[in-house]
């Protein structure tokens, strides 16, 4: 069965430092990827997925994540932090059951910026 | 185009009661998706509905169902509430039911408190 894990329930960075969310995988076939972000007392809005196409997959707000089938990872990062990415972050992987796909989540990870 | 909506937003219930929840998906796209989001479980998958069938299911009780009409417009219904149904119940919306790529895009989400 796919799944996946996410290191770390919380990560703290400064704004305008690096963001590094991880996220590992675990599948039999090759697997469609994404990352989901949410704010507080929102839903889940997607960042981006990976799809095969390309190994580094770019997202909206400036995110954008690296699949590593060697390691397989799909690290979801930004260059520079900004206080309004303080949010949770899921990652997730597309399940097939009987001929139909839903979505297994990570645990998520909740990233907080401080000025 | 306009996103996902799900109604009621908040929803306060007794032990006991039953709940419907309504989720009105993005124009064109007939699969619904539910999940229930709980600090303990995180997010889970319910079932999918596609035109007007249930597709897949998760590994929820038979207290827990719902329905799609030919609008595509899906309910969820949870019969003898128990304390720990509280939770976000979300619903996705995707233009298709088969793809193991497929994007769902989540609406706000129904918060139900179980007292």
């Amino acid at each position: 069965a796919q799944s996946v894990t996410q290191l770390g329930s919380h990560v703290s960075v400064s704004e305008g430092a690096l963001v590094l969310l991880r996220c590992n995988y675990s599948s039999s076939v090759p697997p469609y990827l994404f990352w989901y972000v949410q704010y507080p007392n929102q839903g889940l809005q997607l960042l981006l997925k990976y799809t095969s196409a390309a190994t580094l997959v770019k997202g909206i707000n400036g995110f954008e994540a690296e699949f590593k089938k060697s390691e397989t990872s799909f690290h979801l990062t930004k260059p520079s932090a900004h206080m309004s990415d303080a949010a949770e972050y899921f990652c997730a992987v597309s399940t097939m059951n009987s001929g139909y796909s839903t979505l297994t989540f990570g645990k998520g990870t909740m990233l907080l910026v401080s000025p | 185009k306009a996103g996902v909506t799900q109604t009621p937003r908040y929803l306060i219930k007794t032990r006991g009661q039953q709940v419907t929840l309504s989720c009105s998906p993005i124009s064109g796209h007939r699969s619904v998706s539910w999940y229930q989001q709980t600090p303990g479980q995180g997010l889970q998958f319910l079932f999918e509905y596609f035109s007007e069938t249930q597709r897949n299911k998760g590994n929820f009780p038979g207290r827990f169902s719902g329905r799609q009409f030919s609008n595509s417009r899906s309910e969820m219904n949870v019969s003898t509430l128990e304390l720990g149904d509280s939770a976000l119940y979300l619903c996705a919306s995707s233009s298709t039911v088969v793809a193991g790529g497929k994007t769902q895009y989540f609406g706000p989400g129904t918060r139900l408190l179980v007292l």
